[in-house]
């Protein structure tokens, strides 16, 4: 199947920093969503994109549809604690119809 | 409250059990989804249905079976030809058009 390869793996953030994750595909996408995920929970929408070179801002949230449309990235400012989860990228391809490839997860974890 | 609910939160079962696992929305979406996700892994999409008694095989139908009489409703079995089935399943739902989706809280199936 089609693959998105979402990096970093994991990183540890200490509050107040900024944090940065992007997916990047061989394949052309027409929309972008990005999800959080809390331990045992479903993943939770925190910003969708459907236009390459869109800039979306959720709060502390800001997401970019990459202009070649094979990527996107994902900043977090001033991280604080709650922020903490696995993040996804997904993507939708025009010949999947309303199916979605997802990234294998970026997990977010606290600097002790 | 408009929302997708999953029951139950958790399930055992013995090797060699059909189990069903139930997903519910009253979000009046036409689209329902089933994924599986595995540590490690991005969501993995099992089997989707964009209209009411229609749906389709994902990338990981094998050993699943589904049905969709009701809008509202799309129940996974989880077949005893299903090789590996002790993982985190989830639900979403979109409107048919719209690329997002949203997430259930999930079901941790756990075969014993």
């Amino acid at each position: 199947g089609q693959q998105l390869n979402q990096s970093p793996q994991s990183m540890f953030i200490q509050e107040g920093e900024d944090v940065s994750m992007n997916c990047t595909s061989s394949s052309i996408f027409n929309t972008w969503l990005w999800y959080k995920q809390d331990p045992g929970e479903g993943p939770v929408l925190l910003i969708a994109l459907y236009k390459a070179g869109e800039l979306t801002s959720n709060g502390r949230l800001t997401a970019q549809f990459g202009i070649t449309r094979k990527d996107s990235f994902l900043n977090i400012s001033a991280s604080i604690p709650s922020d903490v989860g696995i993040y996804f990228c997904a993507g939708q391809l025009a010949e999947y119809g309303n199916k979605l490839v997802f990234g294998a997860g970026t997990i977010l974890r606290v600097k002790s | 409250d408009g929302g997708i609910t999953q029951s139950p939160k958790y399930l055992f079962r013995k090797e060699g059990q059909n189990v069903t696992l139930s997903c519910e929305q009253n979000l009046n979406h036409d689209a329902m989804y089933w994924y599986r996700q595995d540590p490690g892994q991005g969501l993995r999409l099992i089997y989707y249905s964009q209209i009411v008694n229609d749906f389709q095989k994902g990338d990981i139908a094998e050993g699943y079976s589904v049905s969709r009489e009701k809008k509202e409703s799309f129940p996974l079995t989880v077949t005893s030809a299903q090789k590996n089935p002790t993982a985190f399943y989830l639900c979403a739902s979109g409107t048919s058009g719209q690329n997002e989706q949203f997430f259930g809280p999930g079901t941790r199936l756990t075969v014993l």
